[in-house]
């Protein structure tokens, strides 16, 4: 089955620094790659997601790419705001099948 | 759209009890997903549901956990005996299976405490 490694495990920025996070996947059959964001106590919510036919997709002060050969993805969140603060989830999916990385606690210092 | 609704919302039961969670999915959404998350970890799988049947229950501990969509709406997930270590949020979660690829939806979840 699938497998998805997510680095780092915990993140720190000053305020309006960028942050990245990356995912690594194992199934090239996977083709359909969300990050979602849950705050202390909520339920994940889906930030952004890339599918298998676009290498990079951004919407405003987040940006996800893609490298299909190397089977990685990142998360980019540029000019980080206190209010970003969250753990970060990747997943990689294939039809409806959905793999979750382990998670990044992101913690952005006013 | 209504989101996806589970109760309760926090349980806390002694070990060796037992005890039921419920998940209604989004109007329409043929695939259903039960997860655990434990404290500082990521979702993960229990079963999936395509309408009443299993897709997926291969990290389901079936000597004590249960689900079923009887239906293929509603689900309920259960756990008898429970355990200390089964203490986790428990999610549920939709999707539709029209086009593709398939964007999940998340329920609030249900906070187990097993003492």
């Amino acid at each position: 089955g699938e497998n998805v490694e997510q680095h780092p495990s915990t993140l720190s920025v000053q305020e309006g620094d960028s942050a990245v996070i990356k995912c690594t996947y194992s199934d090239s059959a996977s083709n359909y790659f969300p990050w979602y964001k849950q705050e202390l106590g909520k339920r994940p919510q889906l930030i952004i997601d890339i599918r298998s036919n676009v290498g990079e997709k951004k919407d405003q002060r987040i940006a996800v790419t893609l490298n299909k050969t190397a089977k990685h993805f990142s998360l980019h969140i540029t000019e980080t705001q206190p209010e970003d603060s969250a753990v970060y989830f990747c997943a990689a999916s294939w039809g409806n099948q959905f793999y979750f990385g382990t998670g990044t606690s992101l913690t952005v210092i006013p | 759209e209504a989101g996806v609704a589970q109760s309760p919302r926090y349980k806390i039961i002694e070990k060796r009890q037992s005890v039921a969670f419920w998940c209604n999915p989004i109007s329409g959404h043929a695939t259903l997903y039960w997860y655990q998350q434990i404290l500082g970890q990521g979702p993960k799988l229990l079963i999936q549901f395509q309408n009443n049947g299993v897709v997926d229950d291969s990290q389901l501990p079936k000597d004590r956990f249960s689900a079923e969509r009887l239906k293929g709406v509603d689900s309920t997930l259960k756990i008898q005996p429970a355990k200390l270590e089964d203490s986790a949020v428990y999610l549920c979660a939709s999707s539709s299976t029209s086009g593709g690829p398939y964007e999940q939806f998340f329920g609030p979840g249900t906070r187990l405490t097993v003492l």
